[in-house]
């Protein structure tokens, strides 16, 4: 078992609405990376944060945000839910260090169904 | 468009066999290549890596053939048991600072006692 918790387990949401996704990185890790995994495929980069900054961004629209704090734990938010946003969505923690990424240590995901 | 593309899709093997599964990149600035597994209920997890330098890495039961001319890597697990019942994704990402894996399709393996 990895150090990374994702809240909550599963989500069921309506089509307009707004998500707010958590995860707590693994003790000492700087880097947390979101991903949108949906059913069948693998998953998909959404973006990844670095000591609170955006370190790079997938190809999703703008109504998918994120935030790191101090503690570098991370919210992944989806404003204007799409039915195509159903998916089990993962965060990742690295250390970044050196100019070199670590191993990624992925939590178990949270389930979102839009309905 | 899929730069890691994943085959076959799903694979039965009996307990004992070698399943194989291949992956092939477009992207010849994709230097660093990790297999992932992942249970039900769970997130993926590093599995085994290789970086284009070395044509083969073994850990364990585990082993990565990597062609770099062919831009193809496979996963060959040996002595398969049914605890390897997952499904295993391979990736591939540039070099950098962050490390950003573009993963394939996965493929979900069964492996009956």
């Amino acid at each position: 078992e990895t150090g990374v918790t994702q809240s909550p387990t599963h989500l069921i949401k309506t089509r307009g609405q707004q998500v707010t996704l958590r995860c707590s990185s693994q003790s000492g890790h700087n880097t947390v990376s979101w991903y949108q995994q949906a059913l069948g495929q693998g998953p998909q980069f959404i973006f990844q944060y670095y000591r609170e900054e955006e370190n790079g961004r997938g190809n999703f629209p703008p109504r998918f945000s994120g935030l790191q704090f101090p503690n570098y734990s991370s919210e992944l938010n989806v404003n204007a839910l799409e039915l195509d946003d159903s998916a089990l969505y993962l965060c990742a923690s690295s250390l970044l260090a050196g100019g070199h990424t670590d191993t990624q240590y992925f939590g178990p995901g949270t389930r979102l169904t839009v309905l | 468009q899929q730069q890691v593309k994943q085959s076959p899709q799903s694979l039965i093997v009996q307990k004992g066999g070698i399943p194989i599964i291949n992956c092939a990149y477009e992207n010849t600035a994709f230097d660093y290549f990790p297999w992932y597994q992942q249970f039900p209920g769970k997130g993926p997890a590093l599995l085994i890596a290789i970086r284009p330098d070395v044509s083969e890495k073994k850990e364990g039961r585990f082993t990565i053939s990597f062609n770099k001319s062919a831009k193809q890597f496979s996963l060959h697990i040996m002595d398969s048991q049914p605890g390897d019942s997952a499904t295993y994704f391979c990736a591939a990402s540039k070099p950098g600072g962050s490390y950003i894996p573009t993963f394939g399709r996965g493929t979900s393996l069964i492996v009956h006692p």
